[in-house]
């Protein structure tokens, strides 16, 4: 079983509508959770941390769900540049042990 | 965050050669790693690149086959050696700016590795 689980998508997504997608984690050690942007043939790029309380920026809201192991990620109002993959990222409390899910691909449609 | 750049940005090699990754951050990091993303697929520890000491190795990672240096803070290089089609992969760098393991990782552009 692999440790960091995705839904690999593609989500189709009409310009303006909301789309929502969760990760599952299989150590229950886990200690840090984030979410990358990775466009085609690009780097990752943080989008967000993922805060036990869950938080917000603009319109991406991430949630942590500790007692089911898993985090989501949710995109309103959603843009064209919103079209990428989006890769879970979680970390126990080892240095550098940032597990990577294969990642969620979201297509923004106009 | 820290700034960093690799060198090559990409490359064709023939099977049997060797490549040299580099990556400079512009300001000191405490850890710096490296990280294979095969086609399609998520991305992959290699190692962690220690300054002044060798690097530490993930499982299925030798230091024969992708022997790493760390001579300072803001430097590191990746080997890829007696390549195979199969290490055809981009390799990204990333770092660490602080001194807790759960912060963040920044990544390099990458390097992307097409091996005949």
């Amino acid at each position: 079983r692999k440790e960091v689980e995705q839904d690999p998508g593609p989500f189709n997504v009409p310009e303006g509508a909301t789309v929502a997608f969760n990760c599952t984690y299989s150590n229950s050690a886990s200690q840090s959770f984030f979410w990358y942007r990775q466009d085609c043939r690009k780097e990752p790029k943080l989008l967000m941390s993922v805060y036990s309380s869950g938080n917000e920026d603009g319109r991406f809201t991430a949630q942590l769900n500790r007692a089911s192991q898993y985090i989501s990620l949710l995109i309103r109002d959603s843009k064209l540049s919103d079209s990428a993959t989006y890769l879970c990222v979680v970390n126990t409390d080892s240095w550098g042990k940032f597990q990577f899910g294969a990642g969620t691909q979201v297509v923004v449609t106009p | 965050s820290a700034v960093i750049s690799q060198k090559p940005s990409r490359d064709i090699c023939q099977r049997g050669t060797s490549l040299t990754i580099q990556c400079q951050v512009d300001s000191q990091v405490t850890m710096m790693f490296w990280y294979r993303q095969q086609p399609g697929q998520s991305l992959t520890l290699i190692a962690t690149a220690n300054q002044g000491s060798e690097a530490t190795y993930e499982s299925g990672f030798v230091i024969d086959k992708f022997p790493i240096s760390r001579p300072n803070l803001t430097f590191s290089t990746l080997t890829v050696s007696n390549m195979s089609p199969e290490d055809s992969s981009i390799y990204l760098c990333s770092v660490q700016d602080r001194e807790s393991p759960t912060d963040t990782q920044y990544f390099g552009p990458g390097t992307r590795l097409t091996v005949l």
